[in-house]
């Protein structure tokens, strides 16, 4: 089993849409989760960070952890042409080590 | 400023010749990942670089690949001998001196094909 598991997609929406995307991982000893978007032949950049469980929202993106189902999600809301990327969950235990998860296409449609 | 760069940005080499690889982290950056990104595959951890310390060399998939860091700055990644199974997309990453998150800069990558 991996350690952080993640759904390839693709995924395809309507602009506007309000956008679910989600990770699940195996490891309880995870604190640090983090989401980063990737755009084509770029490198990922840092989306949205979070330390524990709960809710973080900035603008348009909330990022969920959920510790006692080991479940983290991003959700974008209204979202736009300019946010198709691929978006990577990512954990750390606190160490040096990020674990990645796989990535999930976004394709939102104008 | 400017970010973490890579070069070359493309590389296309023969099966069995040495390829090397190249990252110049942000200024000041004490830490320097190097990780794979296959189609469809998460990133692969690789190699990692603090200060002067040991570098962490638990990702690399077998003695064929290397990495140096020289003056806690630049890096290169060597593979000898490049097998197609080593074409990826590998990306170097820079993070500031010891932060709670652990944030990473990554570069734009470098692709690799192995014909």
């Amino acid at each position: 089993q991996k350690e952080v598991e993640q759904d390839p997609g693709p995924l395809s929406v309507p602009e506007g849409a309000i956008v679910s995307l989600n990770c699940t991982y195996s490891n309880s000893a995870f604190q640090y989760f983090m989401w980063y978007r990737q755009y084509s032949r770029k490198g990922p950049e840092l989306l949205m960070y979070t330390y524990s469980s709960g809710n973080k929202e900035d603008g348009r993106f909330t990022a969920q952890v959920d510790k006692s189902s080991k479940y983290i999600s991003l959700f974008i809301r209204d979202s736009q042409p300019s946010d198709s990327a691929t978006y990577l969950c990512a954990i750390n235990t606190g160490g040096f080590k990020t674990i990645f998860g796989a990535g999930t296409r976004l394709f939102v449609k104008a | 400023g400017a970010g973490v760069s890579q070069s070359p940005s493309n590389k296309v080499t023969e099966k069995g010749k040495d390829v090397e690889l190249r990252c110049d982290p942000i200024s000041g950056h004490t830490a320097l990942y190097w990780y794979r990104q296959s189609l469809g595959q998460g990133l692969e951890f690789l190699i990692y670089f603090q200060g002067n310390s040991a570098p962490d060399k638990s990702g690399l998939p077998s003695d064929r690949f290397s990495a140096e860091r020289t003056g806690g700055s630049v890096s290169t990644l060597t593979i000898q001998r490049t097998q197609q199974e080593d074409s990826a997309v590998y990306l170097c990453a820079s993070s500031p001196p010891r932060t709670r998150t652990d944030t990473q800069y990554f570069g734009p990558g470098t692709r690799l094909t192995v014909l």
